[in-house]
């Protein structure tokens, strides 16, 4: 069974980069069988897709975000990083990594989430 | 890219109330629609997938319709640790992935 934490600063001062990381255990992040997600919700509000990645570092991000975000992968750490770049209060949010899977896009493993604020 | 709207956005009702909640899409995303079950504080959980597929180990009280642009989730008989926020997700046109603004169910 695959689990994922994120992990990564819960404050971080505007015009900064959010910096976050997400570990995965229980299973080979270089699988055939997942992208790799964030996604975040706002406090009170729905759920966003920022982007995935797949073993290969081949990329999807949300167009509403594609300018200020980056998503990596390090295989020989089974991990997976999220930038994203001159962060505002409206990117307050928890932070949600996932898997992804390759051929439906359906999400069955979730991180706990962690909460970053954007505050100076 | 697809818009997903819900309703109700919140709804109150009983233990053993049957309960549906609604989720249209801006144009027709076949059958690849989605259902996840948020609990406060807690990562959402996958419900039911493909319109009508119910997840392994989901209660059987909760079912799924719907095709094209209408679809409906029903909880057949609400039970007290149903009392969460539902999310649609459309898997059509992917990427982006989008979900929809959510519908609240908490207790009357």
């Amino acid at each position: 069974q695959l689990q994922l934490q994120e992990s990564g600063p819960g404050l971080v001062k505007p015009s900064e980069t959010l910096s976050l990381t997400c570990t995965v255990s229980g299973g080979s992040i270089s699988s055939t069988s997942y992208y790799w997600g964030w996604i975040r919700q706002p406090p009170g509000k729905g759920l966003e897709w920022i982007g995935s990645i797949y073993y290969s570092g081949s990329t999807y991000y949300n167009p509403s975000l594609k300018s200020r975000v980056t998503i990596s992968i390090d295989t020989s750490k089974n991990q997976f990083s999220l930038k994203l770049s001159s962060v505002t209060a409206a990117d307050t949010a928890v932070y949600y990594c996932a898997t992804i899977r390759y051929f439906d896009w359906l999400s069955h493993y979730w991180g706990q989430g962690t909460l970053v604020t954007v505050s100076s | 890219d697809i818009q997903m709207t819900q309703s109700p956005s919140s709804l109150s009702a009983s233990v053993g109330d049957r309960v549906t909640i609604t989720c249209r899409a801006s144009q027709s995303i076949s059958s690849y629609l989605n259902w996840y079950q948020q609990k406060p504080g807690k990562a959402p959980k996958l419900l039911i997938y493909a319109a009508s597929s119910l997840q392994s180990g989901v209660p059987s009280r909760f079912s799924g319709s719907g095709s094209g642009t209408d679809f409906t989730l029903t909880i057949s008989s609400l039970q007290p640790e149903d009392f969460a926020t539902y999310y649609c997700q459309q898997t059509y046109s992917t990427p982006p992935l989008t979900f929809g603004p959510g519908t609240k169910v908490d207790i009357k």
